[in-house]
C-alpha cells in the first residue's frame, strides 16, 4: 500500500527566502505524485505533478518540486516566499497501476513572516 | 474555481441523525473521490467511483455509504451520526485515475452536537 510522510508539521521562512517543504513516499510500483495547497475554509488546490520524465516541475505560483527516485522524495520548493504563500501544504502519492487511491500527507503548515 | 460543487456548505446535526452531502463533479470528469478531513486524522480517503462503478475503498465506516448517479453527481449518506463524524467532508473529480490530478470543492463542514 501506498503512503506519504511529511515530517514537518510547519515551516517557517522569512519573505524573499528560498522555501523547502519535505515529502518522502512509500509505493511498490511507480508513483505518481502531486503538490496540493489548502487555504482556509477551502478546497485543495492543485500545485504540480510528476508522472514520468524530468525530475524537476514547475507548477503554479513559482513553485517547483524535485522527484528524486533513490531517496522516494518529492520536496516542494519555492526561490522566494511570499506572505501569501502561508497556507497548507499536502503531498499525496498514488501508484500507476488500476484505480489506485490517492493517498494524502499529514499536511505541513508554511508561514511566511514580513 | 475548481468547477466542483458541493452542497451544503455547512450542516449543523444531532447524534443519530442522518445526513445526505451532495456532489457535482467537473464537466467531463468521470471519476469522483471522497475525502473526510479532521483535525486529529487529517485529510482521509472513503471512496471513489469511476462512472458509476464503486472503483476503490478506504476507511469508509459501515454507517456510511455513497453512490454516483448516471448523470455523474455522487451523494455521501452519513447515518447514526457520533459527535467524531464532525468533520470538513471533501468531494473531488478527475477524468480517470492515474495521472489526472484531482480537483476539490470547498467542502461541506459536518458539526455533530
Amino acid at each position: 500500500a501506498q503512503s506519504v510522510a511529511q515530517p514537518e508539521d510547519q515551516v517557517n521562512v522569512a519573505e524573499g527566502n528560498p522555501l523547502t517543504v519535505k515529502c518522502t513516499y512509500s509505493v511498490s510500483g511507480n508513483p505518481y505524485l502531486f503538490w496540493y495547497v489548502q487555504y482556509p475554509n477551502r478546497g485543495l488546490q492543485f500545485l504540480l505533478k510528476y508522472i514520468t520524465g524530468d525530475n524537476l516541475v514547475k507548477g503554479s505560483y513559482g513553485f517547483e518540486a524535485e522527484f528524486n527516485k533513490s531517496q522516494t522524495s518529492f520536496h516542494l520548493k519555492k526561490p522566494s516566499a511570499l506572505v501569501s504563500d502561508s497556507a497548507l501544504y499536502f503531498c499525496a502519492v498514488r501508484e500507476d497501476t488500476g484505480f489506485q487511491k490517492l493517498v494524502f500527507g499529514t499536511g505541513t503548515r508554511l508561514l511566511v513572516s514580513p | 474555481d475548481s468547477g466542483v460543487t458541493q452542497t451544503p456548505k455547512h450542516l449543523i446535526t444531532a447524534t443519530g441523525q442522518r445526513v445526505t452531502l451532495r456532489c457535482s463533479p467537473r464537466s467531463g470528469d468521470l471519476s469522483v473521490y471522497w475525502y473526510q478531513q479532521s483535525l486529529d486524522q487529517g485529510l482521509q480517503f472513503l471512496i471513489q467511483y469511476y462512472n458509476g462503478e464503486e472503483r476503490a475503498k478506504g476507511n469508509i465506516l459501515e454507517r456510511f455509504s455513497a453512490q454516483q448517479f448516471p448523470d455523474l453527481h455522487s451523494e455521501l449518506n452519513l447515518s447514526s451520526l457520533e459527535l467524531g463524524d464532525s468533520a470538513l467532508y471533501f468531494c473531488a473529480s478527475s477524468p480517470q485515475g492515474g495521472g489526472s490530478p484531482l480537483h476539490f470543492g470547498n467542502g461541506t463542514r459536518l458539526t455533530v452536537t
